[in-house]
């Protein structure tokens, strides 16, 4: 595996289900974040994650909750969602956030998720 | 906060022609300016960045882009268009001190007729 890969691809899901989305960076990478892509709006940054810890949360409700077990995982736990949180769920990874170097983002295929 | 605006959801362009994505961005500090291209079912990936130098910037498949500080703009460009340029495109803006702040545009459409 290369690059940075994620599973499912696509997620269907009731309201009161409980899923899991998985991400991982086969880069070396120790930042890592996850984006929530609606139709005709911008990526919405919901997470980040440096060196395994959190380091920003965009106010993102609690049905969601991410989890870095180590610099090349990252899950995001999902219950309890609403039919407005159907989206592409983007994972991405970058090097180090500390400093001020323009590091890029890798980003993964994204899981398409429908809650119904 | 720095933000990107994106000028036209959907561009379309005749195969062979020139390709113009606008982008335009605010930002307090200098910024470090991105191009990222989607393609259907697929994450975003690097077309070609601009951090500091050189304000005219060459990236993959045939795109350039042009930092003008004074225009506060970072439009895309590409020569001659092909078929497979045909994706969604995005412009993102990131300050200069703070790596996790990256804001993306709403992007842009790109179709291609033959």
């Amino acid at each position: 595996e290369t690059g940075v890969t994620q599973t499912p691809r696509h997620l269907v899901m009731g309201m009161t289900n409980k899923k899991s989305l998985k991400c991982e960076q086969h880069l070396g990478h120790n930042a890592m974040y996850w984006y929530k892509q609606s139709a005709k709006k911008p990526l919405e940054l919901m997470f980040v994650y440096s060196l395994e810890e959190r380091v920003e949360n965009n106010s993102v409700p609690s049905r969601f909750s991410p989890e870095c077990p180590n610099s090349s995982h990252l899950f995001l736990h999902l219950h309890t969602l609403q039919p407005e949180d159907s989206a592409l769920y983007l994972c991405a990874s970058s090097q180090d956030l500390r400093g001020r170097r323009p590091y890029e983002q890798y980003f993964g295929p994204g899981t398409r998720l429908t809650v119904t | 906060a720095q933000s990107v605006t994106q000028l036209g959801s959907h561009v379309s362009v005749s195969e062979g022609a020139l390709v113009l994505l606008r982008c335009n961005y605010s930002s307090s500090v200098p910024p470090y300016l991105f191009w990222y291209v989607q393609y259907p079912n697929q994450g975003l990936q690097l077309l070609l960045k601009y951090t500091t130098g050189a304000t005219l910037v060459k990236g993959i498949n045939g795109f350039e882009a042009e930092f003008k500080k004074s225009e506060t703009s970072f439009h895309l460009t590409k020569p001659s268009a092909h078929m497979s340029d045909a994706a969604e495109y995005f412009c993102a803006v990131r300050d200069t001190y703070n790596n996790n702040d990256m804001r993306f545009g709403a992007g842009t459409r790109l179709t291609v007729k033959p």
